[in-house]
């Protein structure tokens, strides 16, 4: 059974840095891309970042670009989400997915979430 | 960025037919591929992959859920609808980066 367990959120302030960690099972981690997808609360879906399987592609959204970096260990099954420069508006849900198809075609797993909230 | 639009709400009565669509400011199909995916998310839970590439069933998904269209219009169909269909839907097209979502119809019971 594919398994995406996120960790790492919390109550963080403006301007500080955060690291999320999603940790994948149930499947072969190192032939996959992967994905931060965010949710704010009470709001719709936002793509965050994708990597590719071997980290060779990494792509971000223009609203976190510059002061989020994705990454992975394939050796730990471990997908990470480095996020620096905290502002409000990156308080959401986020998830961790597994992605399909060609780049970030379409997401087929998604973890549970993990709260991030930015607040003085 | 393409930018779909949902209808924010459907209300449906049990065992009825639900059409939701999502609309793409321009064309998500290349050739023969149609890069629309379409999404389920009850109240408290990650999303779930119904649909992808307009029409292809996701894993473990029933039958009663369908998916069609092309270039820049997409429908989803819930037939019969079901106590456990009540949820808000998704539409995600993966044309163009960044990957984008609509804004998500609210499923409701009439």
């Amino acid at each position: 059974e594919v398994q995406l367990v996120e960790s790492g959120g919390g109550l963080v302030q403006p301007g500080r840095s955060l690291k999320l960690s999603c940790l994948a099972s149930g499947f072969t981690f190192s032939n996959y891309g992967m994905n931060w997808i965010r949710q704010a609360p009470g709001k719709g879906l936002e793509w965050v970042a994708s990597i590719s399987s071997s980290s060779s592609y990494i792509y971000y959204a223009d609203t976190v670009k510059g002061r989020f970096t994705i990454s992975r260990d394939n050796a730990k099954n471990t997908l990470y989400l480095q996020m620096t420069s905290l502002r409000s508006e990156d308080t959401a849900l986020y998830y961790c997915a597994r992605h399909r198809g060609l780049g970030a075609d379409y997401f087929d797993y998604w973890g549970q979430g993990v709260m991030v909230t930015v607040s003085s | 960025d393409i930018v779909l639009t949902q209808s924010p709400a459907l209300a449906v009565s049990l065992g009825q037919r639900a059409t939701i669509s999502c609309r793409a400011s321009q064309s998500v199909s290349i050739s023969r591929y149609n890069l629309m995916h379409w999404y389920q998310q009850k109240p408290g839970q990650q999303p779930k992959l119904l649909i992808y590439r307009a029409s292809n069933l996701a894993s473990g998904i029933p039958a009663r859920f369908s998916g069609s269209g092309s270039g820049t219009d997409f429908t989803l169909t819930i037939n019969p609808v079901q106590a456990d269909d009540i949820a808000t839907y998704y539409c995600q097209q993966s044309r163009e980066s960044p990957p984008t979502f609509g804004g998500g119809t609210k499923l409701e019971l009439k």
